[in-house]
This record gives C-alpha cells, sequence and structure tokens, in this order.
C-alpha cells in the first residue's frame, strides 16, 4: 500500500515556463513534506520541505503549496531551467524523533531549451 | 563540508553470494540511514541508527540482511546471502538529529547492486 504517490511518470516543459509536480499521500498523520531532487548516479538532494501548519513554503524558483484537505503537495518550478532536468521525489514524515521518510516513486522531470 | 561517502559504488554478485557496502556520514551527523531503491521505485527505509543503537529496522529482512554502526560513525550493510530481488541502488544517509521536524537528510551516491 502506497502511502505517497506521485502518478506523473514524467513531464515535459520548455525553458522558461511554470513545472507542476503533484504528489498525494494517504496517512493524514503525516505532517511534514520535503521534495528531494535526484540527478543520474548521485543521490538524492533535498530541495524543499513545508510543514503542516503552513500551506505555502517558498524557496527561490521554487514553491510546495500543501493542501491538507485533498491530502496533496505540489512543487512550482518558475521559471524552469534545463538544469532542473532530475528525477524529483516527494516524501513526507511524521515529526517525530526516529520516523523515517516515506518517499513516492518520482517524477522525472525534463525541460528543453 | 564533506558529504555521505560510500563504497564501492557499483557491484556485480551471483545470487547466494554475500556482499558488504559501507557509509561514512557527515562529520558531526548522530543519525544515519540505510535505504533501499529498486527501479522505478522511491527509496524505501532498511534501517536507521542513532548514534550506534537502532532506532527503526522494522523493513530490514533480517533472514538475509545485517547493519552495524560500531563506534557510532561509520555504518557497514550486509547481504548473505544474496537474491536476484535485492538487485537496487542501497543508499546511505545521515542527519544531524533524530529524524526531527526540519532535520534534513543528506544522502551519498549509493551503491548498485546487481545479483545475477
Amino acid at each position: 500500500d502506497q502511502q505517497v504517490k506521485q502518478n506523473s511518470p514524467s513531464l515535459s516543459v520548455q525553458e522558461g515556463r511554470i513545472s507542476i509536480l503533484n504528489c498525494d499521500y494517504t496517512n493524514s498523520m503525516f505532517d511534514y513534506f520535503l521534495w528531494y531532487k535526484k540527478y543520474p548516479a548521485e543521490g538524492p538532494t533535498f530541495l524543499i520541505s513545508i510543514s503542516s501548519i503552513k500551506d505555502k513554503n517558498e524557496d527561490g524558483r521554487f514553491t510546495v503549496f500543501l493542501n491538507k484537505s485533498a491530502k496533496h503537495l505540489s512543487l512550482h518550478i518558475v521559471p524552469s531551467q534545463p538544469g532542473d532536468s532530475a528525477v524529483y521525489f516527494c516524501a513526507a514524515s511524521l515529526s517525530q524523533a526516529g520516523t523515517a521518510l516515506i518517499f513516492g516513486k518520482g517524477t522525472t522531470l525534463s525541460v528543453s531549451s | 563540508e564533506a558529504g555521505v561517502a560510500q563504497s564501492p559504488r557499483y557491484k556485480i554478485i551471483e545470487k547466494r553470494q554475500s556482499v558488504a557496502f559501507w557509509c561514512n556520514p557527515i562529520s558531526g551527523h548522530a543519525t544515519l540511514y540505510w535505504y533501499q531503491q529498486i527501479l522505478g521505485q522511491g527509496p524505501k527505509l532498511l534501517i536507521q541508527f542513532q548514534n550506534n543503537g537502532v532506532v527503526d529496522d522494522s523493513q530490514l529482512p533480517k533472514d538475509r540482511f545485517s547493519a552495524e554502526r560500531l563506534k557510532g560513525v561509520d555504518s557497514t550493510l550486509k547481504i548473505q546471502p544474496a537474491k536476484l530481488e535485492d538487485s537496487a541502488v542501497y543508499l546511505c544517509a545521515s542527519s544531524l538529529n533524530a529524524g526531527l521536524a526540519g532535520d534534513t537528510q543528506y544522502f551519498g551516491p549509493g551503491t548498485r547492486l546487481t545479483v545475477l
């Protein structure tokens, strides 16, 4: 039973446009959410996070939105750049000591110039 | 600051053989994680250490997998005997504290294991 779902395996966007990556979760106890980016042959790199007490968190070109009632979060990248091409993983956790990250399957973003 | 180091980067073995992976976390990080990432899936936690104690090993197949972090720094993950379905990338991550909110996990490059 997958608790974190990324239903779009891939997304293609033109440089300069907005990229929107979506993530759904089933466990209402999750209260902390993260996005990781992964390039080939490298480990995942932390990108941005959001606590369940917020509905938006912004860091430069990256914004994460959280809709708790819908158990849905999204990552917006504006403007998209070719260097953003990577696999993006959504992850969720409980904000208490000793809990693991539960990852989605990832979405491969391709940004063309 | 040096990142999480892992070795080897690649390993090919035959089924029923044994294999070991090594991880050196970021200096000062108390928490260390081993994840398994099967092709097309997201990483799945195998075991989490807080210093040299195990915090969570609920998803570790203990009949064949073992891990240790004897001095609270480096860690090794062993598989014995390996099965075909163990083919995956094994990722090590570390964080400053025990998975508290806002405690970022930093990942190493991973070890790609192929079991033939």
